[in-house]
């Protein structure tokens, strides 16, 4: 079965530290999806990447395709960071099967 | 911007009630999801439609139906809501142009089966 393994689950952290959320996954895939889903539950996508990494503002996501694995990153980060963070991948290509979700981490930024 | 319109934030329903939730889309993509997410168990895929008329089933199809009369408008269908279908639910659309696959989201609908 394809798999999308998530960590941490939680993680609590002080304003300004650098923030690394791990993505693993079972089998060869098309595209990896990086989502931010706020309280409230509207869900935001961030990233979406085939290889290599990508960078927006302070986010930056990368991923290495020989070992499955992906990872998200946030410089220097700030309460308003504070969301679940949610890999979901896409084994069909295309997407029109839909995605694979990990189970999400739960991010919380102190002041 | 892609606008995905769910019909309800937050639904309250009495066991074996019908219930239907609704999802739009304003990018005329051809691909619709219904997805229910629940804690420690993520985002699941319920049902999905890649035209009009046509549907498939995801990985927890049990206990839905879906309809898709029309392209921007993709109804997920309880059709007798039991407790165990209590979740946040999410729907989503994309297009098969995009070979990349981005999903958008709609806000997400609530539902309490009581």
């Amino acid at each position: 079965k394809n798999e999308v393994e998530q960590s941490p689950q939680n993680l609590t952290a002080q304003e300004g530290e650098f923030i690394t959320i791990n993505c693993s996954y079972s089998v060869g895939i098309s595209a990896l999806h990086w989502l931010q889903q706020h309280p409230g539950g509207g869900i935001v996508s961030l990233f979406m990447l085939s290889s290599g990494k990508k960078k927006h503002g302070r986010l930056i996501a990368t991923i290495n395709i020989q070992e499955k694995h992906s990872s998200l990153h946030i410089t220097a980060s700030h309460p308003r960071d504070s969301a679940v963070y949610i890999c979901a991948v896409d084994f069909s290509g295309g997407g029109a099967d839909g995605l694979t979700f990990g189970k999400g981490t739960h991010l919380i930024i102190q002041p | 911007d892609v606008k995905v319109t769910q019909s309800s934030r937050y639904l309250v329903k009495r066991t074996g009630e019908k219930v239907f939730l609704e999802c739009v889309q304003d990018m005329d993509h051809e691909n619709m999801f219904w997805y229910r997410q629940d804690p420690g168990l993520g985002l699941r895929l319920i049902y999905f439609s890649y035209d009009v008329k046509m549907k498939e089933k995801g990985d927890i199809p049990e206990g839905y139906s879906v309809s898709r009369e029309k392209k921007e408008r993709f109804s997920l269908i309880l059709e007798s809501a039991s407790t165990n279908q209590t979740s946040m639910y999410l729907c989503a659309s994309s297009s098969p142009d995009d070979s990349i696959g981005i999903q958008y989201f709609g806000a997400g609908t609530r539902l309490s089966v009581l």
